[in-house]
């Protein structure tokens, strides 16, 4: 089965940026997906296809994918972006849906 | 504005079965598919099946085949999951999410969450 591996946590200050690698066997060849998850909530979406924001998701949100390697990106980053964040893509080869091991971030 | 409202908390002994209810509004209802993940607790995010709330066909994780059973109620836009042969290991936080509105593949909404305890 189609594996994802993340990082286990991201430490990052106050304005800077953090940046949440998601490794896969040629994971750009598929669309990646990422969802921010707070203590006691659902996850939320934060972008799609790659690169695309849902409305509501700032713009310092961003996301890239190419070989082996899916990275978003969270700029100017604040107090609030503390999180756990998961990618996600669909194998088309199993017709499954396939997580992320998951990042902490912790805004120093 | 879409919702997906879920049903409430359950505790069940080894064995038995539990059935999570999902149920939409502020949307059409068979116009999306319905994704099961799960969260044991402390863990990540465990993807366990997917139904096209159209025509109910269903695609199960391969470890849940044969345990669980993912249903649609068209007339009432209400999704639910049943899981048989609880054991401690199945604890976690249940959650329904629909393929989301720029393709299928992502989950764009997603339930509040139910949590089963399984415990003897």
């Amino acid at each position: 089965s189609y594996v994802l591996t993340q990082p286990p946590s991201v430490s990052v200050a106050p304005g800077k940026t953090a940046r949440i690698t998601c490794g896969g066997n040629n994971i750009g060849s598929k669309s990646v997906h990422w969802y921010q998850q707070k203590p006691g909530q659902a996850p939320v979406l934060v972008i799609y296809y790659d690169s695309d924001r849902p409305s509501g998701i700032p713009e310092r949100f961003s996301g890239s994918n190419s070989g082996n390697t899916a990275t978003l990106t969270i700029s100017r980053v604040e107090a609030g972006d503390e999180a756990d964040y998961y990618c996600q893509v669909w194998d088309s080869s199993s017709d499954l849906y396939v997580f992320g091991t998951g990042t902490k971030v912790t805004v120093l | 504005q879409v919702q997906l409202v879920q049903s409430g908390a359950e505790v069940k002994k080894p064995g038995a079965s539990v059935k999570v209810s999902c149920k939409a509004s502020g949307y059409s209802f068979t116009s999306y598919g319905i994704s099961w993940v799960r969260q044991a607790p402390g863990q990540g995010l465990e993807w366990m099946g997917w139904i096209s709330a159209s025509i109910g066909n269903t695609n199960y994780a391969q470890k849940l085949q044969g345990r669980v059973t993912m249903t649609t109620d068209t007339s009432t836009g209400t999704a639910y999951m049943e899981l048989r042969s609880l054991r401690s290991d199945d604890t976690a936080v249940y959650y329904c999410a629909r393929d989301g509105s720029t393709g299928p593949e992502s989950f764009d909404y997603w339930g509040q969450g139910t949590l089963v305890t399984v415990s003897s």
